[in-house]
């Protein structure tokens, strides 16, 4: 099975910051087939990114992702209140369907 | 809108079958479209994908829990179902109920294809 690693565990910002999140495959993802999912507590996950880079319907354009291979990268260019969250990397290229580990995104 | 909710029993003994249901509203389960999945996150927030269903009833599930898991559909009462037999301690989780298939696309239940809609969740603890 695909393992992903989410890289910082924490990320402590101000808003309007930027945040850069990373997640590493155990192996090549092919087909770019990459989520990202951001979960406030007490809710289920939301999706942010599918296919590596395109924004699920209803995300804001300051939500963006990248990557290929082993390497992905989710990237929040400007911090809003409501963005600080955890979120999550999940690949569905090979079966069974993995999570990375969690990246908390909180406020400094 | 669509929306998913999860219902059943909060607590389940040791060696015990745990059972929930997730109900859909506000759209059909046999639209044809979409695959319906189970996923759980354990209290220490890891993600695990439990298994997909289709309204025709093809299953598709987690090799890892392939022997204890029976997932089934209802679409007269527009509800997919999770019982996980011979439960333990490391089963307690909170569990979800989620949509796939509106971005990518399955091939028999295997789903090339995020989770694109979630439940809030159900709290399962397992203890006697």
């Amino acid at each position: 099975e695909i393992v992903l690693t989410q890289s910082p565990g924490t990320l402590s910002l101000s808003p309007g910051e930027r945040a850069t999140l990373s997640c590493r495959a155990s192996q090549s993802i092919s087909s770019t087939y990459l989520a990202w999912y951001q979960q406030k507590p007490g809710q289920g996950p939301r999706l942010l990114i599918y296919h590596t880079s395109s924004r699920a319907t209803g995300i804001p354009d300051r939500f963006s992702g990248s990557g290929s291979g082993t390497d992905f990268t989710l990237t929040i260019s400007r911090l809003e209140p409501e963005d600080f969250a955890v979120y999550y990397c999940q690949q569905y290229d090979s079966s069974p369907i993995t999570f990375g580990g969690g990246t908390t995104v909180e406020i400094k | 809108q669509v929306q998913l909710q999860e219902s059943g029993p909060g607590l389940v003994k040791p060696s015990q079958t745990l059972s929930l249901t997730c109900t859909v509203s506000g759209g059909s389960l046999s639209s044809g479209v979409y695959f319906w999945s189970w996923i759980r996150q354990y209290p220490g927030k890891g993600l695990e994908w439990i298994g997909n269903i289709y309204h025709s009833g093809a299953t598709y599930y987690n090799p890892s829990l392939k022997s204890r898991l029976t997932v089934s559909v209802d679409t007269s009462e527009n509800q997919f179902s999770l019982r996980l037999s011979s439960v333990t301690a490391a089963d307690t989780a909170v569990y979800y109920c989620a949509r796939v298939g509106a971005y990518g696309y399955c091939i028999s239940t295997n789903c090339h294809a995020p989770f694109d809609l979630w439940g809030q969740g159900a709290l399962v603890t397992v203890s006697s």
